[in-house]
């Protein structure tokens, strides 16, 4: 089982729309890390999380540390948002990431 | 911008060669790490170093090695290099937990 775990693996959603991105981790995990990787390639670094909620415009991420469980929510979701949504556990100094998740938002 | 910056961004050779990629953190982090995203495995961790030291390891194959110097850049060394190698590279730097990544060198073995 991997230690970090995401689903779903593709979303395609239409404009507009609310977008949820689960991540689920294993035990010893003491912080999670919400990335997007553009098209290009690059890596942007978008939340990290310990405890609770962190909100930024139309993004916010969850983490309930009791079910080792984070959500990546996007609200009003537009065209742009287009990317893969990359989840990674901390831990030992180092971080394990998921596989991703590529969303696709339609005009 | 993520103030991360690494060089060369393409680089093309072939197989039995060895290249090294390049590195510079943000201004007063002192932390380095190296990554590897290929196709079939995706992001993995492949080693750090924190003001000069080697703080911890991944799958980090013997043919690859790394060293953080004075100035806080880094290298990443790739030899005798496989088809297989051919995959991005990136490295962030951090002064804590959270991390900036750099735009990436993709490299190509042909």
């Amino acid at each position: 089982k991997n230690e970090v775990e995401q689903s779903p693996q593709n979303l395609t959603a239409q404009e507009g729309e609310f977008i949820t991105i689960n991540c689920s981790y294993s035990v010893g995990i003491s912080a999670l890390h919400w990335l997007q990787q553009h098209p290009g390639g690059g890596i942007v670094s978008l939340f990290m999380l310990s405890s609770g909620k962190k909100k930024h415009g139309r993004l916010i991420a969850t983490i309930n540390i009791q079910e080792k469980h984070s959500s990546l929510h996007i609200t009003a979701s537009h065209p742009r948002d287009s990317a893969v949504y990359i989840c990674a556990g901390w831990r030992n100094e180092k971080l394990t990431f998921g596989t991703g998740t590529r969303l696709t938002i339609i005009p | 911008d993520s103030g991360v910056t690494q060089t060369p961004k393409h680089l093309i050779t072939a197989t039995g060669q060895r290249v090294t990629l390049r590195c510079s953190p943000r201004s007063g982090d002192l932390s380095v790490y190296w990554y590897q995203q290929s196709l079939d495995q995706g992001l993995q961790f492949l080693i750090q170093y924190y003001n000069g030291e080697e703080r911890a390891k991944g799958n980090i194959l013997e043919r690859f090695s790394a060293q953080q110097f004075p100035d806080l850049h880094s290298e990443l060394n790739l030899s005798s290099l496989e088809l297989g190698d051919s995959a991005l590279y990136f490295c962030a730097s951090s002064k804590g937990v959270g991390q900036f990544f750099g735009p990436g060198t993709r490299l190509t073995v042909l």
